[in-house]
């Protein structure tokens, strides 16, 4: 089982939909939970954090944690064609400086 | 805002040349990271930093040596470069316990022939 688990994709939501990226973690004493955006041929940008269960919402973007069931998703409202990008998923342990990374979600908002 | 940046964006460069890769953060932070990018892998670390002159293995550290001489300086080298070191190579730095948030460069796409 890998550390970090994410559904390569594609996904494919029209514009305007609400695309819904999914992530599990193996490590229950994962404390921080990263969204990246990656396009092509680009470096990973930050866009969201959470650190407690629940929801943190930021614009378009929501970001949900459940600790119990070890699973963290990103949520994007109104998508754009311009959020056509690779998501990665990234957790931190408590007390460690590691980052584990999933492959990433391939994301497709199409015109 | 946070700025980290890279010494070159593309590089191609001969097998058993010494490679050097440097990065540079002006936020003063105190870790930074080497990781590697490759299709299907994700991103892989390969040292990082918690201080200047500290540094630690990550997991995949053969072939790879870095240097730390001042803060916001973090250099990767490869001592003799080798054609399965072809990758995209991205250096991260990370704000202060207590946010943890890791920021990256823009990445050195480095080609060895």
């Amino acid at each position: 089982q890998k550390e970090v688990e994410q559904n390569s994709g594609p996904l494919s939501v029209p514009e305007g939909a609400i695309a819904s990226l999914n992530c599990t973690y193996s490590d229950r004493g994962s404390q921080s939970f990263f969204w990246y955006r990656q396009y092509s041929g680009k470096s990973p940008e930050l866009i969201m954090f959470i650190y407690s269960n629940g929801d943190k919402e930021d614009g378009r973007f929501t970001a949900q944690l459940n600790k119990a069931s070890q699973y963290v998703s990103l949520l994007i409202r109104d998508s754009q064609p311009s959020d056509s990008a690779t998501y990665l998923c990234a957790v931190n342990r408590a007390g460690t400086y590691k980052y584990i990374f999933g492959t990433g979600t391939r994301l497709k908002v199409l015109a | 805002d946070v700025k980290v940046t890279q010494s070159s964006r593309y590089l191609v460069k001969r097998t058993g040349e010494k490679v050097f890769l440097e990065c540079v953060q002006d936020m003063d932070h105190e870790n930074m990271f080497w990781y590697r990018q490759d299709p299907g892998l994700g991103l892989r670390l390969i040292y990082f930093s918690y201080d200047v002159k500290m540094k630690e293995k990550g997991d995949i550290p053969e072939g790879y040596s870095v240097s730390r001489e001042k803060k916001e300086r973090f250099s990767l080298i490869l001592e003799s470069a080798s054609t399965n070191q072809t990758s995209m190579y991205l250096c991260a730095s990370t704000t202060p316990p207590g946010s943890y948030e890791q920021y990256f460069g823009p990445g050195t796409r480095l080609t060895v022939t």
